[in-house]
């Protein structure tokens, strides 16, 4: 089975510019996560989908942040226009719709660098 | 607001110790607890889940205790080896419907050989 797949592993970009993270949860997986975490802070959580419904997104932290989940399959988080404060590491996480307990599945992460 | 705090940062130990490492939140209102192991450059692997009516969880040489009311958890690593070496996360979900997980900044754990 494969594991929770993002793409890129790394994107280097100017300020202002635009960028569009992947992910690939784990199949059959209806919670899909997205966390960050930032030069030497802890991991923060962004938003949680399920399916193709955002179920909380109060970690987004503005609205140059877009996610979207269509079809309920994959998900893209866009960052338009970035700023520097946006580098870090993006991670994407996969859980399946049991309530008690899941076991969330981590990707590898997608790392930004915005220069 | 939960907060979640591991000590000690960093840990270096000789091939074979025994090992503690702790995890302490604020809020001891919680859903479940997990344990995770990051490697440098790599993905979260979920290690332990401990739901808050449990007390500790078992997997081969790692055993996490959990302490609701105190608001403490521990990892326990048993007979340490180099392959042990890797960041060690602790994360606490809250009960309240959401399935957001608070982390704590981990513990860097270094095993010499």
């Amino acid at each position: 089975e494969a594991g929770v797949t993002q793409f890129p592993s790394h994107s280097v970009i100017e300020k202002g510019q635009t960028v569009t993270l992947r992910c690939d949860p784990i199949s059959g997986h209806d919670n899909l996560y997205w966390y960050r975490r930032v030069m030497g802070k802890e991991i923060k959580f962004l938003l949680h989908f399920v399916k193709e419904s955002k179920q909380d997104e109060s970690g987004m932290p503005n609205n140059r942040f877009l996610a979207e989940r269509t079809g309920g399959t994959y998900s893209t988080l866009k960052v338009q226009p970035a700023e520097l404060e946006d580098s870090g590491v993006y991670f994407c996480a996969s859980s399946r719709k049991t309530v008690s307990g899941n076991t969330i599945y981590f990707g590898e992460g997608s790392w930004l660098t915005v220069v | 607001k939960q907060e979640v705090t591991q000590i000690p940062a960093a840990l270096s130990v000789p091939e074979g110790e025994n090992l503690v490492l702790n995890c302490s939140f604020t809020d001891s209102a919680i859903y479940n607890l997990q344990w995770f192991r990051q490697d440098p450059g790599k993905g979260l692997t979920s290690l332990l889940l401990i739901q808050s009516s449990q007390r500790e969880q078992t997997s081969g040489r790692l055993n996490a205790s959990l302490d609701k009311s105190s608001g403490r958890s521990t990892l326990y690593i048993a007979a340490s080896q180099p392959g042990d070496s890797a960041t060690y996360l602790c994360a606490v979900r809250h009960p309240s419907g959401t399935y957001k997980y608070i982390f704590g900044t981990g513990t860097r754990l270094k095993v010499l050989a």
